[in-house]
């Protein structure tokens, strides 16, 4: 079974340009998740979707970041404008349902500088 | 605020050894509390979850132990290998629907 798939895997960009990540989660996942892991740090949630819909996105920073999973399945994270301190590993996570467990896909690591 | 503090940050054991990590958290509501391995480069990946109600649960060589009324838990590897060598977070949540909360990580090397 394919794991959960994520691209890029690294991306440089200067503060105030955009970027956007990519998730493919594992076939048949209802549910997907998109955590910030600062270096050092434990991830942190940043939203949960069920099917397209939106779970929980308190941790958002909304004024710069937005998510769409529209057909339910792939989702993009995007990032504008970026700042120093949005750099961090962007970990996409995948369930069967809500409550079951999460499913890591490798990261893409963003470095703006 | 942190939620769920762990210690030590970084752990050195040797082959054969015993790592134990430590976890502590604060929000009593918390009932769930899995542990994450995770090697560079790669994503975080259950090893292994309990819940309150019980103080012990053992899967191989993991050990997770809970302590309800101190509000900690930690985890226990037994006769350690060098391919245990990763970082390893602690984590809590209300329920296992609820968001996870994790501790910030323990980079675990095992010494050949």
């Amino acid at each position: 079974e394919a794991g959960v798939a994520q691209s890029p895997r690294y991306k440089i960009i200067e503060k105030r340009q955009s970027v956007a990540f990519w998730c493919n989660p594992i076939s048949g996942h209802a549910t997907l998740y998109w955590y910030q892991q600062i270096l050092g740090q434990g991830p942190k949630l940043l939203i949960q979707f069920q099917n397209n819909g939106v779970v929980d996105d308190s941790q958002l920073p909304k004024d710069r970041f937005s998510a769409e999973r529209l057909k339910g399945v792939d989702s993009t994270l995007k990032i504008q404008p970026a700042k120093l301190e949005d750099s961090a590993v962007y970990l996409c996570a995948s369930s069967f349902a809500l409550g079951e467990t999460q499913y890591f896909g490798p990261g893409t690591r963003l470095l703006v500088l | 605020q942190q939620q769920v503090k762990q210690s030590p940050q970084s752990l050195i054991v040797q082959k054969g050894g015993i790592s134990i990590i430590n976890c502590a958290y604060e929000n009593t509501a918390f009932d769930y509390f899995p542990w994450y391995q995770q090697f560079p480069g790669k994503g975080p990946a259950l090893l292994i979850a309990i819940r309150p109600d019980v103080s012990e649960k053992k899967e191989g060589r993991f050990t997770i132990s809970f302590n309800k009324s101190a509000k900690q838990f930690s985890l226990h590897i037994m006769d350690s290998q060098p391919g245990d060598s990763a970082t390893y977070f602690c984590a809590a949540s209300r329920n296992r629907d609820d968001k996870i909360i994790f501790g910030k990580g323990t980079r675990l090397h095992i010494l050949p």
